[in-house]
């Protein structure tokens, strides 16, 4: 079974470029979510989806990201435009419940804003 | 309110050594405990998790973790470290609303 894969692995942009994240699921797999680490700080939770549903964006930062889900498959992250504190790495996870159930994650998208 | 502190960001233990890696939480609600381990370039990876039945959880490679409830704490241990254990790890706690709260994490070097 395929694990949770996230594209591109590694973006560097300069401020005020766009970039969008794509995470790929776990086939089955309802819940999606989207965290966000910055370097040497914790793992934040940005965003949850069931299916193409957004249940949860309380830790969006502002209104320059939009997160997608359309079908209820793969999920995009856009952010436009970059800037530099929106550097970091970002996970997506899946899972098959939601609540207290394993999350899987991918291995992370490293965006570096110049 | 939530959240999770992880003591000590780099940790390092012989092979052979015991790993201790510490987890305190604080939770408004009885909570569910994770540990994760990220290897270098893969994603996180789930080690063991508390879901209110045993106290002491086993997982993989090895590890365990005590939930202790009067401590707050769900420290990980593996008695004896191997080079392999080299890695990042990271505490998780959910309410259980949808979201986790991660610690900082600790990377742990292991000495030949």
């Amino acid at each position: 079974e395929a694990g949770v894969t996230q594209f591109p692995s590694h973006s560097v942009i300069e401020k005020g470029q766009t970039v969008t994240l794509r995470c790929d699921p776990i086939s089955g797999h309802d819940n999606l979510y989207w965290y966000r680490r910055v370097m040497g700080k914790e793992i934040k939770f940005l965003l949850h989806f069931v299916k193409e549903s957004k249940q949860d964006e309380s830790g969006m930062p502002n209104n320059r990201f939009l997160a997608e889900r359309t079908g209820g498959t793969y999920s995009t992250l856009k952010v436009q435009p970059a800037e530099l504190e929106d550097s970091g790495v970002y996970f997506c996870a899946s899972s098959q419940l939601r609540g207290t159930d394993t999350q899987y994650f991918g291995p992370g998208t490293r965006l570096t804003v110049l | 309110a939530q959240s999770v502190t992880q003591l000590g960001s780099h940790v390092s233990v012989s092979e052979g050594a015991l790993v201790l890696l510490r987890c305190n939480y604080s939770s408004s609600v009885p909570p569910y405990l994770f540990w994760y381990v990220q290897y270098p370039n893969q994603g996180l990876q789930l080690l063991l998790k508390y879901t209110s039945a045993a106290t002491l959880v086993k997982g993989i490679n090895g590890f365990e973790a005590e939930f202790k409830k009067s401590e707050t704490s769900f420290h990980l241990t593996k008695p004896s470290a191997h080079m392999s254990d080299a890695a990042e790890y990271f505490c998780a706690v959910s309410p259980g609303s949808n979201q986790f709260y991660f610690g900082t994490g600790t990377s742990l070097t292991v000495i030949p």
